[in-house]
This record gives structure tokens, sequence and C-alpha cells, in this order.
């Protein structure tokens, strides 16, 4: 069974870096065609796709973040971790990382999401 | 990248069907048969619900089927159930291992 998580500070500054980690078990990074990502929620608005990282450490960014994001893995940790610089107000929102399969290019399982406030 | 275009909602009652679209650009939606569809109840996990535009995954009811036609999927919820109400989402493989999800369609069942 795959399970995520997501952990990470809830309250930032504005300008601070966010660091989030997703821990995960029931599958290893370490399988073709296996991949982690990293999406998230503002409240009351819509999806938005930040970051993925597969198994082979290729990695992949939004193309309007990219310039604020960093996403790693420990394999040996079963851990996916997501930097993000430069924290905003407008960044508020709920943060989920998903487990993607390639067999189906969907993100099948999905943590429970980590609610983060940006605020001074 | 511009995100998909869903309605903002959509209604119907017990026992009806109702469509939801999702549409997209020759970029995304139109040059991959890659779209997903994502059932989401406020304060859980989003749920899998189709992939490639048309399949369920193992467990998801047969009531929920996807298509798609040039760059706009769609996705038909028949014999709606009060447990549909909920906001869906759909998402598109953008290329170069990019994503891109839509703006969401919340779903009230009358």
């Amino acid at each position: 069974q795959i399970t995520l998580k997501e952990s990470g500070p809830t309250l930032v500054k504005p300008t601070q870096t966010l660091t989030l980690t997703c821990t995960f078990s029931g599958f290893s990074l370490r399988t073709s065609g296996v991949g982690v990502a990293w999406i998230r929620q503002p409240p009351g608005k819509a999806l938005e796709w930040l970051a993925l990282i597969y198994w082979d450490d290729d990695k992949r960014y939004s193309p309007s973040l990219k310039s604020r994001l960093t996403i790693t893995k420990d394999t040996s940790k079963n851990q996916v971790v997501l930097t993000m610089t430069n924290m905003d107000p407008v960044d508020t929102a709920t943060y989920y990382c998903a487990h993607i399969s390639l067999n189906w290019y969907a993100f099948d399982i999905w943590g429970q999401g980590t609610m983060v406030t940006v605020s001074s | 990248q511009s995100a998909l275009t869903q309605p903002a909602s959509v209604s119907g009652s017990p026992g009806q069907s109702i469509t939801i679209s999702c549409t997209g650009t020759s970029s995304d939606v139109g040059s991959y048969n890659l779209v997903s569809w994502y059932q989401h109840h406020p304060g859980k996990a989003p749920k899998f619900i189709i992939y490639e535009g048309s399949k369920r995954p193992s467990g998801v009811s047969n009531r929920f089927s996807g298509s798609k036609s040039g760059n706009t999927a769609s996705l038909t919820i028949s014999g709606l159930q009060a447990e549909d109400e909920a906001d869906y989402y759909c998402c598109s493989y953008a290329g170069s291992s990019t994503w891109v999800f839509g703006g969401g369609t919340k779903l009230t069942v009358l």
C-alpha cells in the first residue's frame, strides 16, 4: 500500500525559504517509471502542479515557478524534499505530494497535504 | 503554460448525468492522450478517477467516464449520487515532463 505524508512549517515569513518533506512508503524511487510530484492549492483556488522528480533523478518544474523551486530525493530515507525561495503571501496554500507512475501518467496516490501560511 | 479551462460549477439531481469540460490547447490536451481527472472533497486528499482520457483505475465506479475531442476533454458522471458532490479537476501532460491542471469545477448534487 502506497502512502505519502507531507511535513514542514505551518507558518513562514515573507522572503523566507520554505522546505517541505514528503515521506513515503510502499514504493521505491529506485523503481523505473516512478516519480513524486508536488502540487499546491491556495485557499479557494485550483490545484497547481509545482515540480516532479523521477526515479532516474530527472527533475521538472513549473515554468512559472522554476526559478524559486528545487526538488531533491533521498532514496535511502524514502523522502522527497521541495524548497521554495522568496516566499510571498500568495504562496499560502495546502501543499500536496503525490506518487506518479508512468504506467498511466497520472498522480495516482496523494498525501493528505500540509497547510503553509506566509505572513509576517 | 496556462491552466486548463473548466466551468466553475455544474449541478444535477440524483440519478441524472452531468458532463464537465476541460479545454486546453494544442500543446497539452490536444497533443497528448494523457488527461487525468481527480475528485476532491475539501479537506481530503484528491482521488484519481480517470487516466489517459478515458480509462478508470481499479475500484473507481463505472458511473465515471472520460472522453476527448481535439483540445477538449470531458468527464461524465452518470447516475448522480449525493457522495459525488465535490470539486473535480482535470490535468494534462504538457510535454517535457510538465503538467497543467484545470481551474476546477464544483459539482453540486441538488
